[in-house]
């Protein structure tokens, strides 16, 4: 059975600390593996890996993907109050399902 | 980018009346698209895959019966919301798989939420 285990469920930080969360899966037929962020409505896409050890950077985000050891982190530095979200992850196969989330509250 | 729109963005109903939701994908086929429920402070759910053409795949514990979905084209699928109770109130977001290169990407719709009274 695929699963999909994100890492904290939830985390406070103040405004321009980093943080850094957790996505571990077991999948079959892996292609790539998504991430999203969750405000008040649908998510919205962050990041595509396909590749091991190749580091996508949008902004203050980045991420990274270890398929060998299946996980997947994403760091964002110097976070704002705008950066409170829910942040999923999916492993993209037959299927899409994803993590529980990180619940992340930024305070000013 | 990809563009999928999901109709209506909220729907309020009576006990026992049933409710359809659709999702299009506005520019771009989408030979799969998918079912997810989300209840408050959750994660989404994977409610079903929808291929075009075929029955839907149902995640275990998901009633086909009472959540019947129906991909007509490459660019609509519907979730009939049957004899709807306050337990199915929830926020329904479908999503499309948009064949990008080599690997596929995967766009949301902007949600259902649903209110049973």
């Amino acid at each position: 059975e695929d699963k999909v285990v994100q890492s904290p469920l939830s985390l406070v930080v103040h405004e321009g600390d980093t943080v850094t969360l957790n996505c571990s899966y077991e999948v079959t037929n892996f292609r790539s593996l998504l991430w999203y962020k969750q405000e008040k409505k649908a998510p919205t896409f962050l990041f595509m890996l396909t590749s091991s050890g190749i580091e996508k950077k949008s902004g203050r985000l980045s991420s990274i993907l270890d398929k060998k050891e299946l996980f997947s982190i994403l760091n964002i530095t110097a976070t704002q109050t705008g950066d409170s979200a829910i942040y999923l992850c999916a492993p993209n196969n037959n299927d899409m399902r994803f993590g529980a989330g990180t619940r992340l509250t930024v305070k000013p | 980018g990809a563009v999928v729109s999901q109709h209506p963005s909220w729907v309020i109903c009576k006990s026992g009346t049933s409710v359809k939701i659709e999702c299009r994908s506005l520019d771009f086929q989408a030979t799969t698209m998918f079912w997810y429920r989300q209840f408050p402070k959750q994660s989404l759910m994977l409610m079903a895959t929808s291929n075009e053409g075929s029955k839907a795949t149902y995640e275990q514990g998901v009633e086909k019966d009472k959540f019947l979905i129906n991909h007509a084209s490459l660019t609509l699928s519907t979730l009939t919301v049957t004899s709807a109770h306050p337990e199915d109130s929830s926020f329904y977001i479908c999503s499309a798989k948009a064949p990008s290169g080599r690997t596929d990407t995967q766009y949301f719709g902007p949600g259902t939420r649903l209110t049973v009274l």
